[in-house]
């Protein structure tokens, strides 16, 4: 089955700074990364996604960049503010299971 | 449009009881997935259903069960609780497995 692997596990920048999140999967046959922003006592919130046909994808702020031959994606989140500090987790379709598979959580601080 | 909505928020229950957690889910979505949270595991998946016939499990023992009804709505159930069983259960909500999944606040169970 799929596995997904996630660096680093805890990051911490200055307010305004990029963040980078990075995940690895193995199934190559995998399409569909969501990435998912969860804050304390919420549930997981979805903030943006990539299907394999597509490199690169942009929302304001936040971008997910995927490499299929390398079977890696990132999450890249500019300009950071206080309110993107949370636990980030990567995902991806165990095509075997049909269960998104996560990875085991980043959790971003952003210091004022 | 409504959210994912979970019910009840909190669960305090003692080792050896069963207790029954409950997920509608967005209107028009008809995939239905519970995910198991701990500190230790992240994020497990348990099953899944679609139009009310579990396609996926997880790797849970048979305590671990749903049901999806012609509405959408979906419910767990876990019987004989254990200790280790104390965790957060999510529901997310999706048109297909592939699709963009929403989650729930999710439910916090207490096994004392």
């Amino acid at each position: 089955g799929e596995n997904v692997e996630q660096h680093p596990s805890t990051l911490s920048v200055q307010e305004g700074d990029s963040a980078v999140i990075k995940c690895t999967y193995s199934d190559s046959a995998s399409n569909y990364f969501p990435w998912y922003k969860q804050e304390l006592g919420k549930g997981p919130q979805l903030i943006i996604d990539i299907r394999s046909n597509v490199g690169e994808k942009k929302d304001q702020r936040i971008a997910v960049t995927l490499n299929k031959t390398a079977k890696h994606f990132s999450l890249h989140i500019t300009e950071t503010q206080p309110e993107d500090s949370a636990v980030y987790f990567c995902a991806a379709i165990d095509n075997y299971g049909q269960n998104f598979v996560f990875g085991p959580g980043t959790r971003l601080s952003v210091l004022p | 449009k409504a959210g994912v909505t979970q019910t009840p928020r909190y669960l305090i229950k003692t080792r050896g009881q069963q207790v029954t957690l409950s997920c509608s889910p967005i209107s028009g979505h008809r995939s239905v997935s519970w995910y198991q949270q701990t500190p230790g595991q992240g994020l497990q998946f348990l099953f899944e259903y679609f139009s009310e016939t579990q396609r996926n499990k997880g790797n849970f023992p048979g305590r671990f069960s749903g049901r999806q009804f012609s509405n959408s709505r979906s419910e767990m159930n876990v019987s004989t609780l254990e200790l280790g069983d104390s965790a957060l259960y999510l529901c997310a909500s999706s048109l297909e497995i592939d699709s963009p999944a929403f989650f729930g606040q999710g439910t916090r169970l207490t096994v004392v």
